[in-house]
């Protein structure tokens, strides 16, 4: 299994809503990733979890919440969005977790997220 | 910080060769990747480079010299499902990784 999943595809919420999206992968990864991407402009790095841990936070607003139950699971728990956060949102995952910086990532699908 | 830079677009004839040029400026140069991606979908890896020179497979070259900091992207025998975003990104020691913006391939028949 060489897949990353991320279910919903695609979400639409209002600004006071409270919804989760999740990712998923079985290949032994423990590094995992969650980006956000914008119409034709690259990936932005969120947050990076190393072996269950959080380990990179860039400075993304407190009303993204991630969370890593275990090791094959991400969550991004999102509250009270605004439209500006409209965007694809990609979940990642890399093998050793201790470099991350160069270790090759594979993405998911992505969930495409709209705010009204 | 670090400062990628490549074309925004590109079009190229089905059957040809295209190269995409990346250009970097970072300290502690630590890889570059490159990263397809078709509208609307996730990237996918297609190249790691961490030591000058070139790394073939198959119809995908990537070339790299980090003395110049500058990475290329070879397509040989372009096919229209080549129509992609093609995103070179740097790792450097200390920072995650970080993306270009990106070049839209377009082949035409």
């Amino acid at each position: 299994d060489t897949e990353v999943t991320q279910t919903p595809k695609h979400l639409v919420m209002g600004m006071t809503n409270k919804k989760s999206l999740k990712c998923e992968q079985h290949m032994g990864h423990r590094a995992m990733y969650w980006y956000k991407q914008k119409a034709k402009k690259p990936p932005e790095l969120m947050f990076v979890y190393s072996y269950e841990k959080l380990s990179i936070n860039e400075s993304v607003p407190s009303r993204f919440s991630p969370e890593c139950p275990n090791s094959s699971l991400l969550n991004l728990h999102l509250h009270a969005l605004q439209p500006e956060d409209s965007a694809l949102y990609l979940c990642a995952s890399s093998q050793d977790g201790v470099v991350v910086y160069q270790e090759t990532q594979y993405f998911g699908p992505g969930t495409r997220l709209l705010v009204l | 910080g670090q400062n990628i830079d490549q074309p925004t677009e590109m079009t190229a004839t089905e059957g040809a060769i295209v190269q995409i040029n990346c250009t970097y400026q970072t300290s502690g140069f630590n890889g570059l990747f490159w990263y397809q991606q078709h509208a609307g979908e996730a990237p996918t890896f297609l190249s790691y480079n961490v030591l000058d020179g070139l790394e073939e497979k198959g119809r995908f070259s990537s070339f790299l010299s980090r003395s110049k900091g500058y990475s290329y992207l070879l397509l040989k025998e372009l096919q229209m499902k080549d129509s992609a975003s093609y995103l070179c990104a740097v790792g450097a020691r200390g920072t995650p990784l970080v993306f270009g913006k990106g070049t839209r391939l377009s082949v035409i028949a």
